[in-house]
C-alpha cells in the first residue's frame, strides 16, 4: 500500500479536462511540496509539475497542479491522445523519506 | 543540461548483492543542493524510493528496505552507487538513479536499468 493515495484510473475524451488527486498526510503533503510525473509504457518518469505548481520547460500549459492542506491535484485540460498514461504524485515527509503515489492511469476516449 | 545513467548487472542470483552505479555527467555532484537517490519499479507496479546520498556521504534510506540497502557517493568520479544485499525475486524491478533539487523541487531522472533476480 502507498503513502500517498491516487485513484487507480480516470479516462476523459479529447479536449475535455481531467483531475488526478493525491492525498497524503500533515507530515507529507501538509508539511512538503508536491511532484507529479507521466510515465508513458516502456519509459521513464517525465516531471510534469514540481513544487506543486510549477510546470518544466517544454510540458504544455495545458498542465497544472495545486496543493491544498494534505492533498494535491494534477489537472489537464484539453485533453489529447499523447496524454494517455501513468501519472504518479510524489512527495518527501519529514522523515526525509520520498514518498509515491500508486499511480492512475489516465484512459483518453 | 544535467544527465544520468544506470549502470550494473542486468541478472543477479538470488541471496546475492545487488550492485548498481549512477554515472552524472553535465553537472557536479558535490552540490549540496541536492539529494541523490535510487528508486524502483517493479514490472507492472508503482514507483518505490528506496533511499538517497547527499554530496558529504550522509544518508537515508526506506525503512523496509533499510537493512538491505547502502547508497554511497565517489565525488572523484561524479557517481553514486547502490548495493542491495540478499536479493529475492521480488527485488526484480527497473532501477532508476534520480536527482532532486532541495531548494527548487526540480528533479532529473535516469532512463533507468532492469535488474531480474534469478537462477
Amino acid at each position: 500500500q502507498s503513502a500517498l493515495t491516487q485513484p487507480p484510473s480516470v479516462s476523459g475524451t479529447p479536449g475535455q479536462r481531467v483531475t488526478i488527486s493525491c492525498s497524503g498526510s500533515s507530515s507529507d503533503i501538509g508539511s512538503n511540496t508536491v511532484n507529479w510525473y507521466q510515465q508513458l509504457p516502456g519509459m521513464a518518469p517525465k516531471l510534469v509539475i514540481y513544487s506543486n505548481d510549477q510546470r518544466p520547460s517544454g510540458v504544455p500549459a495545458r498542465f497544472s497542479g495545486s496543493k491544498s492542506g494534505t492533498s494535491a491535484s494534477l489537472a489537464i485540460s484539453g485533453l489529447q491522445s499523447e496524454d494517455e498514461a501513468d501519472y504518479y504524485c510524489a512527495a518527501w515527509d519529514n522523515s526525509l523519506n520520498a514518498l509515491f503515489g500508486g499511480g492512475t492511469e489516465l484512459t483518453v476516449l | 543540461q544535467v544527465q544520468l545513467q544506470e549502470s550494473g548487472p542486468g541478472l543477479v542470483k538470488p541471496s546475492e548483492t545487488l550492485s548498481l552505479t549512477c554515472t552524472v555527467s553535465g553537472g557536479s555532484i558535490s552540490i549540496s543542493s541536492y539529494y541523490w537517490s535510487w528508486i524502483r519499479q517493479p514490472p507492472g507496479k508503482g514507483l518505490e524510493w528506496i533511499g538517497y546520498v547527499y554530496y558529504n556521504g550522509g544518508t537515508d534510506y526506506n525503512p523496509s528496505l533499510k537493512s538491505r540497502v547502502t547508497i554511497s557517493v565517489d565525488t572523484s568520479k561524479n557517481q553514486f552507487s547502490l548495493n542491495l544485499s540478499s536479493v529475492t525475486a521480488a527485488d526484480t524491478a527497473v532501477y532508476y538513479c534520480w536527482r532532486y533539487d532541495i531548494l527548487t523541487g526540480f528533479d532529473s531522472w535516469g532512463q533507468g536499468t532492469l535488474v531480474t533476480v534469478s537462477s
